[in-house]
């Protein structure tokens, strides 16, 4: 097994287009994880999923965000109607449990 | 809510000498995990150490220990022997140990970015 993979690494978009990121956590995990890090900071937490089951989701996550885990597998994180505040890494773990978060290698979104 | 506080945004050290990274937390709970974190320039985060606070001895994964003072709410990580591939961001991060709490988040301080000069 190769780790958690995201997928794009790096994404530009134009404020108010919408965009999708894609996570693939390693394969027996049931718990997943997105992150925000913005220039400067720590990760934050944006929300948490276990196996299909999205538990919580941080304040920080608009109604504009929208997290996915169909099947307990991958996740998607879309968000819409880009804002320029938006621009960030966007981080994916993913844990057996409560276990050690593996982390991916992120997608930076740059938004113009 | 926790909390945690990394003071020195950015330390710098010589290759083989020893520095120390320091890292305080707030909590109410007395159950928690507290970890450090190491994110090399556009490379992923990996684990670097964990401390349990019901634990009173001191985490040590070959060059990196810890320094966990539970009353003083402190959470130090020494490198010692420091090499070239040890420049990175380090984070400081906690989790709660219970369920019912929010026992599945980490929660990160804004990190400390280490300079090793040859």
């Amino acid at each position: 097994d190769t780790g958690v993979s995201q997928d794009p690494r790096h994404k530009i978009t134009k404020r108010g287009q919408n965009v999708t990121f894609r996570c693939d956590p390693i394969s027996e995990h049931n718990r997943l994880y997105w992150y925000r890090q913005t220039l400067g900071q720590g990760p934050e937490f944006l929300t948490y999923f276990q196996n299909e089951a999205q538990l919580e989701k941080s304040r920080l996550l608009s109604d504009r965000f929208s997290a996915e885990r169909p099947k307990g597998s991958f996740s998607t994180l879309e968000i819409q109607r880009t804002e320029q505040g938006d621009s960030a890494m966007y981080l994916c773990a993913s844990s057996l449990w409560e276990n050690e978060q593996y982390f991916g290698p992120g997608t930076r979104l740059t938004v113009t | 809510a926790q909390t945690v506080t990394q003071s020195q945004p950015e330390m710098s050290v010589q290759e083989a000498e020893t520095v120390t990274l320091s890292c305080t937390y707030d909590t109410s709970e007395s159950d928690y995990y507290l970890f450090w974190y190491k994110q090399p320039p556009s490379r992923q985060m990996i684990l670097v150490i964990r401390q349990e606070a019901y634990k009173q001895q001191n985490a040590t994964e070959n060059r990196f220990s810890v320094n966990f003072q539970k009353a003083a709410k402190s959470f130090s990580l020494k490198i010692s022997d420091s090499q070239l591939g040890d420049a990175a961001m380090y984070f400081c991060a906690y989790r709660s140990a219970w369920g019912g709490g929010s026992n599945y988040k980490l929660t990160f301080g804004k990190g400390t970015l280490l300079t090793v000069n040859p």
